[in-house]
């Protein structure tokens, strides 16, 4: 079955700026979770949502948000994009929440 | 702020031996832990979830859950140089929590 898909896989933006990642969960799975990766700090909890609802945000600030469609599949946005965003973004997507998360291969941003 | 620790490393093995991974949670009120695999440049993919106390093993994985010391550990019998990589264990942010909190890792090398 198709996994998690994330689009786009490379973005460079410049400070200032605003971008939307997009993520597809696998077929059936109605929570999604973000999660930003940086050398420095490792894995970090973004947001999840599951039936168009966010169930639970990490801490970050306000600039970063997301959001939940009927069909499951999630956009995070970021506005006014800060030199420290540039990371990888991963989206995960999981049946319930509980049972561990399968991740995409994920959006490496590069904010110039 | 729950807390997931895990020894950098890197942890350097032979080939053919058998590779321990740690990993101690500040919550005792965990019920579910996860072992993810993250090669260089890829993302994270799930190898072992355990929930009750003891053993649990799949193929050459064995997953290792003390919650009395509220500690988890992964072992890697027999490891092969395509284990090389950096192994994250993750644990729900609370009881009923959807948000993972992933430790910074652990990165194995099995040299041949």
């Amino acid at each position: 079955k198709a996994g998690v898909t994330q689009t786009p896989r490379y973005l460079i933006k410049t400070r200032g700026q605003q971008v939307t990642l997009s993520c597809s969960p696998i077929s059936g799975h109605r929570s999604v979770s973000w999660y930003q990766q940086t050398p420095g700090q490792g894995l970090q909890f973004l947001f999840e949502y599951f039936s168009e609802t966010q169930r639970n945000k990490g801490n970050f600030p306000g600039r970063f948000s997301g959001r939940q469609f009927s069909n499951s599949r999630s956009e995070m946005n970021v506005s006014t994009l800060e030199l420290g965003d540039s990371a990888l973004y991963l989206c995960a997507s999981s049946l319930q929440g509980a049972d561990g998360y399968t991740f995409g291969s994920g959006t490496r941003l590069t904010v110039v | 702020q729950k807390e997931v620790e895990q020894n950098s490393g890197p942890l350097s093995v032979p080939e053919g031996a058998i590779a321990s991974l740690n990993c101690t949670y500040s919550d005792r009120g965990s019920q579910s832990f996860f072992w993810y695999r993250q090669y260089s440049g890829k993302s994270p993919e799930l190898i072992m979830s355990i929930y009750s106390n003891g053993d649990k093993e799949d193929g050459r994985f064995t997953a290792q859950l003390n919650k009395a010391s509220q500690y988890v550990s992964l072992l890697i019998r027999d490891s092969q140089p395509s284990d090389s990589a950096t192994y994250l264990c993750a644990v729900p942010s609370g009881a009923g929590s959807y948000q993972l909190t992933f430790g910074k890792g652990t990165k194995l090398s099995v040299i041949p």
